[in-house]
Formats: structure tokens, sequence, C-alpha cells
């Protein structure tokens, strides 16, 4: 399998333009994270999936913000309007869903907003 | 409101030392505890996985152990080398498979 895979890699936009961020699991795990990482506030859980359904999404910080799981092979990550505060590295990461498993990460997007 | 703490931030130590990385954290009703590292502007790559049941798990020169009860888990590096360098973050996982992490430790291993 060739890991989680999330794209792009790096995105540089205006404020006020939607940033659409990608995220593809590994084939066969049943839960999805997005995370964003700043040096401020350190690896920030946004929102996970379980089975497609989203579980928890208090980490979204606004409603600029949204996420959606349409099959267990994609997931997107929505801001609209971008602002600058938003610059960070999203991560996507997936595992099995149980106890056992550990979790695998994407190479993250590097976004920037200026 | 902080749910895993680590410390310390950063660390520096010469080649060959023995170190230890500590990582507490809040309700003790987890499912697992993971550590993880990370190299700069890549990715997370998981180390080691206790499960809840279990009390250490050993991969070479990395042993972590766990301790609900206390809520702690520490990762002991044997004979650090200058390529361990990199942050090491712990991350707990609860309840319908939500896992959070620690702010990371900044690992500098000096030849």
């Amino acid at each position: 399998d060739a890991g989680v895979i999330q794209s792009p890699r790096h995105e540089v936009t205006e404020m006020g333009q939607e940033v659409t961020l990608r995220c593809k699991p590994i084939s066969g795990h049943n839960s999805l994270f997005w995370y964003r990482q700043t040096m401020m506030r350190g690896l920030e859980l946004l929102i996970y999936f379980n089975n497609n359904v989203p579980i928890d999404d208090s980490g979204m910080p606004e409603d600029r913000f949204s996420a959606k799981m349409p099959n267990a092979s994609f997931s997107t990550l929505k801001i609209q309007p971008s602002e600058p505060r938003d610059s960070a590295v999203y991560f996507c990461a997936s595992n099995r869903g149980s106890e056992r498993t550990e979790a695998f990460f994407g190479q993250g997007t590097r976004l920037t907003v200026v | 409101k902080q749910e895993v703490t680590q410390i310390p931030a950063a660390l520096s130590v010469p080649e060959g030392e023995n170190l230890v990385l500590n990582c507490s954290f809040t309700d003790s009703a987890i499912y697992n505890l993971q550590w993880f590292r990370q190299d700069p502007g890549k990715g997370l790559t998981s180390l080691l996985l206790i499960q809840s049941s279990q009390r250490e798990q050993t991969s070479g020169r990395l042993n972590a152990s766990l301790d609900k009860s206390s809520g702690r888990s520490t990762l002991y590096i044997a004979a650090s080398q200058p390529g361990d360098s990199a942050t090491y973050l712990c991350a707990k996982t609860t309840r319908n498979n939500d896992m959070r992490f620690g702010a990371g430790t900044r690992l500098t291993v000096k030849p």
C-alpha cells in the first residue's frame, strides 16, 4: 500500500479564497483523522471519522472549516473563506479503529494564506 | 484543556547516552498509548503502541512503558545515536478512537 496520501503537498492562496485539502486513507482502515500543526499550538485534532461518519468535530476552529468523507477511500477538508491565521501544516491519518492498531500519517499539506 | 503533556520540551544529549522521555495524560480510560517520531518537514511515524492491558512494549533500542493508574508513559532510548534526533510525540486514544497528542519533545543527539 502507498500509505496515506495527501494532496496538495503545498498550497499558497490569498486571503478570502476557498481551499480544499484531500486525503486518501490506507485501504482497509476505517478511521480517518484530520490534524492541524503549528508551532504555537502543536498538533490539534480537528475532526475524525469512523466508518465514514464524523464522530467529533469539536476541534474545528470555526464554521469556515468543513470536512467530508463521502466514501471509505476519500476525505476533504475545506476552508472557506481562508484567513492568514489558517496557515499551518494539515495532516491526515488513518487506522483500523481498534486498540491494537497504530495510526499512519500522510506527509501533510503546508498551507500558506497571504 | 491540555489532555496530554510531555516533558521536557527539548533535550540535548551526547551520543551514546541513555535517555527517558515523559508523557502524562488525563483520563485513565485509554484504549492505547502511542509514541511517534517526527522529522523536520515530515509526517509522523509510529514507533510503539501500548494497549491498555499492557505495561510495556519494546522495539530495538526503544522501550515504552504505560502506567494507567498514574496517567504516565515513558519512552526509553538506549545508546542514543545522532540519527535519533527528531521530535517525539505521544498520543492517547480513548473511547470512539479519539486520538490526542502532546506537544512533543525535541531531541538532539550530539556526535
